[in-house]
């Protein structure tokens, strides 16, 4: 079983809300990653979980908060956030970090927009 | 520094034709992956091989499969006998093994229309 599971599928969120986009996988999975996709472009690194610590942050703006609460779960907290934000945000787990030469496996994405 | 390109941005092919979707890569490193995905409408990206850079073997899988030339540092992507199906954007991405900061590098994807 290689499946990544996100929800919700879609948000709608003002610029003054709090939200949070959750992503589970039951692979055993020790690695998880958020990425965020504009259309027509690839997907972009913003955060990397490993053994459920924060491996890497891109340069993320703070109102993107992510949160491991253990190896099957990764959260996205959402505040603040602004019309740019607005896309396509992944997640991704492989079996270990290993150099990113592992496998990473998405789920289906929450489709996000800002108003 | 790591690269992928994949020049060709979108393809149209009919129903039944072969199509072979290209991916150029740069690196420095011996030891590197090379993965192609495949994000059909719905959004979800779909891994579809991993191959790393000792192992130079053309594969295929069904109706699928990759030609990987480290002389070119090409990792070509054909689809034989193209289904309605096959339509989606995918993307040749690249990881390097030596540094464990390295990301996931993605090429900037080629869209797939298969017309019926």
């Amino acid at each position: 079983d290689t499946e990544v599971t996100q929800t919700p599928k879609h948000l709608v969120m003002g610029m003054t809300n709090k939200k949070s986009l959750k992503c589970e996988q039951h692979m055993g999975h020790r690695a998880m990653y958020w990425y965020k996709q504009k259309a027509k472009k690839p997907p972009e690194l913003m955060f990397v979980y490993s053994y459920e610590k924060l491996s890497i942050n891109e340069s993320v703006p703070s109102r993107f908060s992510p949160e491991c609460p253990n190896s099957s779960l990764l959260n996205l907290h959402l505040h603040a956030l602004q019309p740019e934000d607005s896309a396509l945000y992944l997640c991704a787990s492989s079996q270990d970090l290993m150099g990113y030469t592992e496998t990473q496996y998405f789920g289906p994405g929450t489709r996000l927009l800002v108003l | 520094a790591q690269k992928v390109t994949q020049a060709q941005t979108e393809i149209s092919v009919v129903e039944k034709e072969d199509v072979t979707l290209d991916c150029v890569y740069e690196t420095r490193d011996t030891t590197y992956y090379l993965f192609w995905y495949k994000q059909p409408p719905s959004g979800e990206l779909v891994f579809l091989i991993r191959r790393n850079s000792f192992d130079e073997q053309n594969e295929i899988s069904g109706r699928y499969s990759w030609n990987f030339q480290k002389s070119t540092s090409s990792f070509n992507f054909t689809i034989t006998a193209s289904q309605v199906v096959d339509s989606a954007v995918y993307f040749c991405a690249l990881s390097e093994a030596r540094s464990g900061n390295t990301p996931l590098v993605f090429g900037k994807g080629t869209r797939l229309s298969v017309i019926a």
